[in-house]
């Protein structure tokens, strides 16, 4: 168990369409990640906030936005859905910026766009 | 580039086979190194990671893997399986000060009863 929680488990868009994804982070982490694993490939970063503020962005569209909560939980929301954006979402908190802490993850939230 | 390499991408063993997975990655500067396995429908879980000090660092369950600065590589090793660590496997490496982790594609490990 590592305290993170991610909502919904699984869920089904039509292309086009926007969708929001959640993450409940481990008590007292004020850092939160995402990233997208596609079937058969490993986890890609998206962004990470930190204190509220996005502080790093990985090779995803402007359309993949986020939003970070002062109780640390935050928000995936991706907007004009495409069929490529179907994948597990994952959200990973850790204690601090930069090196020297774990990154612990949620079980995911499967996105599948039809 | 960053990238991380596992050339494994799917291993089968018998139950009580040793157990080696390559990943090797593409960076200069000082890393550090990550395992996690993934078992069926479950969440990412961390065996092991090293930051610096004994390059021979000790996971969970048994796992153990060794970082080998000169060849860019941080292979993971168990000596006898188990049915149970059949899962998905990935090598991750965040560079120092960094944000985020670069995941290699991931090795899927089958283990025969």
């Amino acid at each position: 168990e590592t305290g993170v929680t991610q909502s919904p488990t699984h869920l089904i868009k039509t292309r086009g369409q926007q969708v929001t994804l959640r993450c409940s982070s481990q008590s007292g982490h004020n850092t939160v990640s995402w990233y997208q694993q596609a079937l058969g490939q490993g986890p890609q970063f998206i962004f990470q906030y930190y204190r509220e503020e996005e502080n790093g962005r990985g090779n995803f569209p402007p359309r993949f936005s986020g939003l970070q909560f002062p109780n640390y939980s935050s928000e995936l929301n991706v907007n004009a859905l495409e069929l490529d954006d179907s994948a597990l979402y994952l959200c990973a908190s850790s204690l601090v910026q930069g090196s020297g802490n774990t990154i612990y993850f949620g079980e995911g939230s499967w996105l599948t766009v039809v | 580039a960053q990238s991380v390499s596992q050339h494994n991408h799917h291993v089968i063993l018998s139950e009580a086979a040793s157990l080696e997975l390559g990943c090797n990655y593409s960076y200069g500067g000082t890393v550090n190194l990550f395992w996690y396995v993934q078992y069926p429908g479950q969440h990412l879980q961390l065996l092991l990671k090293y930051f610096s000090g004994d390059p021979l660092v000790k996971g969970i369950k048994g796992f153990e893997a060794e970082f080998i600065k000169s060849k860019f590589s941080f292979n993971l090793r168990k000596p006898s399986v188990q049915w149970s660590d059949t899962a998905e496997y990935f090598c991750a490496v965040r560079l120092t000060g960094a944000n985020n982790l670069f995941f290699g594609t991931g090795t899927r490990l089958t283990v025969i009863p």
